[in-house]
């Protein structure tokens, strides 16, 4: 079974400062690894996905993340916040397998506050 | 990239009326649309998985018989939340996977269900 846990269900920031959300997984074997933003009463916009090769992703909007296997982690960066970023961000996995589904285990979900 | 369009996106009903969400892939065809259901400040939890021409396939603890899922075409599938019960108000959104292109999920704008 997999799961994805979210450090930090609030993270707040300054506008033009980094911008840095965590996201831990548990899988038996490395998953596929996505990054979603929510804004209020919408649905999910993909960030940026890692599936195979360059374990750096870059996303739109500015936005990338890391995978490191060692740490089992899926780190999201944006260098310089905006306050349009303010939003929702959430951090899935699903198995590598097409014939599982595409099922998406989503974490706990992070909100960012953007200070002017 | 392509689109999802939940239908309504918000809907106020009494208890014990049925209500139905549509959800529609406008550009493309979807073999398997997946419904999740989102609590106020909450995570996504998956509850079924919609599959074109057959019977949907429910995660543990959904209901089927109050969660009715029928995907009819490659382009629509409708959850119809029957005996609404205030419990049932929720936020409600649809995912869909393009059976012609790469494997990536994309999601409805969602439907905010509200039973008095």
């Amino acid at each position: 079974a997999q799961s994805v846990t979210q450090l930090g269900s609030h993270v707040s920031v300054s506008e033009g400062a980094l911008v840095l959300l965590r996201c831990n997984y548990s899988s038996s074997v490395p998953p596929y690894l996505f990054w979603y933003v929510q804004y209020p009463n919408q649905g999910l916009q993909l960030l940026l996905k890692y599936t195979t090769g360059a374990t750096l992703v870059k996303g739109i909007n500015g936005f990338e993340a890391e995978f490191k296997k060692s740490e089992t982690s899926f780190h999201l960066t944006k260098p310089s916040a905006h306050m349009s970023d303010a939003a929702e961000y959430f951090c899935a996995v699903s198995p590598r397998m097409i014939a599982a589904g595409n099922k998406l285990t989503f974490g706990g979900g992070t909100r960012v506050l953007v200070k002017p | 990239g392509a689109v999802v369009s939940q239908h309504p996106s918000w809907v106020i009903c009494k208890s014990g009326t049925s209500v139905k969400i549509e959800c529609r892939s406008l550009d493309f065809q979807a073999t398997t649309m997946f419904w999740y259901r989102q609590f106020p400040k909450q995570s996504l939890m998956l509850m079924a998985t919609s599959n074109e021409g057959s019977k949907a396939t429910y995660e543990q603890g959904v209901e089927k018989d109050k969660f009715l899922i029928n995907h009819a075409s490659l382009t629509l599938s409708t959850l119809t939340v029957t005996s609404a019960h205030p419990e049932d108000s929720s936020f409600y959104i649809c995912s869909a996977r393009d059976r012609g292109g790469s494997w990536e999920l994309f999601f409805g704008e969602g439907s905010r269900l509200t039973v008095l």
